[in-house]
């Protein structure tokens, strides 16, 4: 079973409409992120959360909140998709006392109309 | 001074040759660098990383090498296979902050 999950996996949704992308994980890991992936941009970091009681913005976060549910959930929702947030989403983790690696889910694609 | 490099942006490399990608960077507080693998349809996967303290670095044929004068590290690909045929990413980071993720190289080997 993969450790780091997303759903969906691709979504295609209307301008104005309000979508949810979550994310779930069994690494027992601390620390969860989600990156946006435009082509020709590498990843940007939305937001990020350290613990269950922290929640910080990336560079990107305007547009964009998140949810962390539990250590092992942080969603992401777009209040209003516009279409200029079309892209591949990924959700991250990493221990914070094990090293620096983040280990990356298989993506949501998502498309705005 | 949060921004990182890479180049070039995609590379063809025949089977058997040497690929190698560039990055630059320009926070002299960043202390590891790493480089990520990825395939179409998966995340990124951690390939190699190095910290500063040491100017290369190698894992069977995939290799860093690092430069801290010149605030630059690169990835070299010994005999390439088309399996190696990917998106690679850069990267650095530093405690206290977060990764910053360089803009990515397609590389297609040829078979």
């Amino acid at each position: 079973d993969a450790d780091v999950t997303q759903t969906p996996r691709n979504r295609i949704t209307k301008t104005g409409k309000r979508i949810m992308l979550e994310c779930s994980q069994t690494k027992g890991h601390d620390r969860m992120y989600w990156y946006r992936q435009d082509p020709g941009l590498g990843l940007q970091l939305i937001y990020y959360s350290f613990d269950v009681k922290d929640i910080n913005k990336g560079e990107i976060s305007d547009g964009y909140s998140v949810s962390r549910q539990a250590q092992a959930k942080f969603s992401l929702s777009l209040e209003s998709a516009i279409p200029n947030q079309t892209a591949l989403y990924f959700c991250a983790t990493s221990d914070a006392t094990g090293g620096n690696e983040q280990f990356f889910g298989p993506g949501t694609r998502l498309t705005v109309l | 001074q949060q921004q990182v490099k890479q180049s070039p942006q995609s590379l063809i490399v025949q089977k058997g040759g040497i690929s190698i990608i560039n990055c630059a960077y320009e926070n002299t507080a960043f202390d590891y660098f790493p480089w990520y693998q990825q395939f179409p349809g998966k995340g990124p996967a951690l390939l190699i990383a190095i910290r500063p303290d040491v100017s290369e670095k190698k894992e069977g044929r995939f290799t860093i090498s690092f430069n801290k004068s010149a605030k630059q590290f690169s990835l070299h690909i010994m005999d390439s296979q088309p399996g190696d045929s990917a998106t690679y990413f850069c990267a650095a980071y530093n405690y206290g902050q977060n990764f910053v993720f360089g803009p990515g190289t397609r590389l297609s080997v040829l078979p």
